[in-house]
């Protein structure tokens, strides 16, 4: 049961225009989400990440959305550029009965984007 | 380099061999997480230890695969008698101690074992 899905395994953007990146999920108690950036043949890269309590984050180009009642949280990057084509990981936590918190991870979406 | 630091980087070894993949965490950095990524697919989490402690082994095959995070020195990720489903990027991360309210881990660059 993919408890985070991002349903678009590939996008392409023409750079200067704006990527529009989706993540769903499924469990009303994750309360914390990140995005990261993968390049091929190195780790993920924290790039944002939004709390429960908020519904925007802003960080230069990045911005993220968070719908909580559709379960769904954006990140917009604007304007795009080459430079940003990689895969972008949607990943979403809850605190469980340990007190411990797990990211459980989308498969990911690879973006393109073309000069 | 403050960062989350793995080696090998690339590890080929014979199936029925050993694989040993370490990784030294964030300076300041007291839990591990290791990740597998199989071609073709997303990041499948694997386990997550403190020092000397193993919070959640879940995403852990039941067999050949062990992970330790000693008091002194980096964690390990086992395989014993690898075969060529192993092949994979096996991911570190860090962490604080993951907070009440969320917190953020941090990738190394990972190690790709191919079995031959």
């Amino acid at each position: 049961d993919q408890q985070v899905k991002q349903n678009s395994p590939s996008l392409s953007v023409q750079e200067g225009r704006i990527s529009i990146l989706n993540c769903d999920y499924t469990n009303s108690m994750f309360d914390y989400f990140l995005w990261y950036k993968k390049y091929p043949a190195e780790g993920p890269t924290f790039l944002i990440s939004i709390s429960s309590i908020k519904d925007k984050n802003e960080d230069g180009r990045f911005t993220v959305f968070l719908n909580k009642s559709a379960k769904h949280l954006s990140l917009h990057i604007v304007p795009s550029q080459p430079g940003d084509s990689a895969v972008y990981f949607c990943a979403a936590s809850a605190r469980n009965a340990g007190n411990n918190r797990k990211l459980i991870w989308g498969l990911g979406t690879s973006l393109a984007v073309n000069p | 380099n403050a960062g989350v630091m793995q080696n090998p980087r690339h590890l080929v070894r014979r199936r029925g061999q050993e694989a040993r993949l370490r990784c030294s965490p964030m300076k300041g950095h007291s839990h591990v997480y290791w990740y597998r990524q199989l071609p073709e697919e997303g990041l499948k989490f694997m386990v997550y230890l403190q020092k000397e402690n193993i919070i959640d082994e879940s995403g852990m095959p039941k067999e050949r695969f062990s992970a330790e995070f000693p008091k002194e020195g980096p964690s390990i990720l086992r395989i014993q008698q690898v075969v060529r489903g192993d092949s994979a990027a096996y991911f570190c991360a860090s962490s604080t101690p993951l907070s009440y309210s969320g917190n953020t881990i941090y990738f190394g660059e990972g190690s790709w074992l191919t079995v031959v």
